[in-house]
C-alpha cells in the first residue's frame, strides 16, 4: 500500500550546523503534511505543517520544502542544538471519504547533536 | 491552557486482563484520534471520534478493542484480553471543532505493558 517514508532512519550532526531531515511520499492525492518531533518518553510535538498548494514554509529556525514533483518533503533546521535532538516524524493527511484529518506517519528519523 | 491529558501514563496488564486509556482533548477541541506506537516505529492511526460518533475506525483491530467519546468526560480506548502484542505507546491526539483544520495536537501518550 501507499505509505511515507524516510530516506534516512538516522542523522548526526555538530551543534551549529544546518539539518536536513528527508521524507518521501508515495500518495499524490496527499494535500497536507506535518512535521512533528519525538523526545524520548513524550509524545510527537507539533514542528511546521504546508499545504500542497505550497512550496515552502518557514518558522522559527525550521524550513519545510514540499516537491510534489519527485513526492518528497525536507526538513530544515538552522543552527542545530543539543534540545533538537529527538525522532522527527512526517505525516500526511490524504482527503476523501471519511479519513479527514487521519494521518499516516512516516518510519522517523534520528536526530543526533553533538555538542 | 492545558493540553491534550492522557491517564494513565504507564499501565501495566497480565494476559487477559482489560485495558482501559483515557483521553481529554485539549479545550475546544471536538475531534479525537487515537494512534498506536511500536518501539522504533511511527505512529499507526486506530481511530477518529467526535463527540457520541466514530467517523472512522479502519485502524482499529475488529476484535477486543473498541473507543467512544462520551457527550461528557474523556475519551476511553478499550482493549479487551489484552495479550503481549497489544504491548505499545498509545497516543491521543485532538484537533479544533470547526473544519479546515488538520493540525493534531498530541498527548503524552499511555505506554501499556502486558505481562
Amino acid at each position: 500500500g501507499e505509505s511515507v517514508g524516510l530516506h534516512l532512519p538516522t542523522l548526526s550532526v555538530q551543534e551549529g550546523d544546518n539539518s536536513i531531515i528527508n521524507c518521501a511520499y508515495s500518495n499524490s492525492a496527499s494535500d497536507y503534511f506535518i512535521w512533528y518531533k519525538q523526545e524520548s518518553g513524550k509524545g510527537p510535538q507539533f514542528i511546521i505543517d504546508i499545504r500542497s498548494n505550497m512550496d515552502k514554509r518557514q518558522g522559527q529556525r525550521v524550513t519545510v520544502l514540499l516537491n510534489k514533483t519527485v513526492k518528497h518533503l525536507s526538513l530544515q533546521i538552522a543552527a542545530t542544538q543539543p534540545g533538537d535532538s529527538a525522532v522527527y516524524f512526517c505525516a500526511e493527511n490524504i482527503p476523501g471519504g471519511t479519513s479527514y484529518g487521519k494521518l499516516t506517519f512516516g518510519q522517523g528519523t534520528i536526530l543526533t547533536v553533538h555538542p | 491552557n492545558a493540553g491534550v491529558m492522557q491517564n494513565p501514563r504507564h499501565l501495566v496488564r497480565r494476559r487477559g486482563q482489560e485495558a482501559r486509556l483515557r483521553c481529554s482533548p485539549m479545550k475546544g477541541h471536538s475531534h479525537v484520534y487515537w494512534y498506536r506506537q511500536l518501539p522504533e516505529e511511527g505512529l499507526k492511526f486506530m481511530v477518529y471520534l467526535q463527540k457520541e460518533n466514530i467517523i472512522d475506525e479502519s485502524g482499529m483491530p475488529k476484535e477486543r478493542f473498541s473507543a467512544e467519546f462520551p457527550k461528557e468526560g474523556p475519551s476511553i480506548l478499550r482493549i479487551q484480553q489484552v495479550v503481549r502484542g497489544d504491548s505499545a505507546a498509545y497516543f491521543c491526539a485532538s484537533s479544533p471543532a470547526y473544519g479546515g483544520s488538520y493540525e493534531q495536537y498530541f498527548g503524552p501518550g499511555t505506554r501499556l505493558t502486558v505481562t
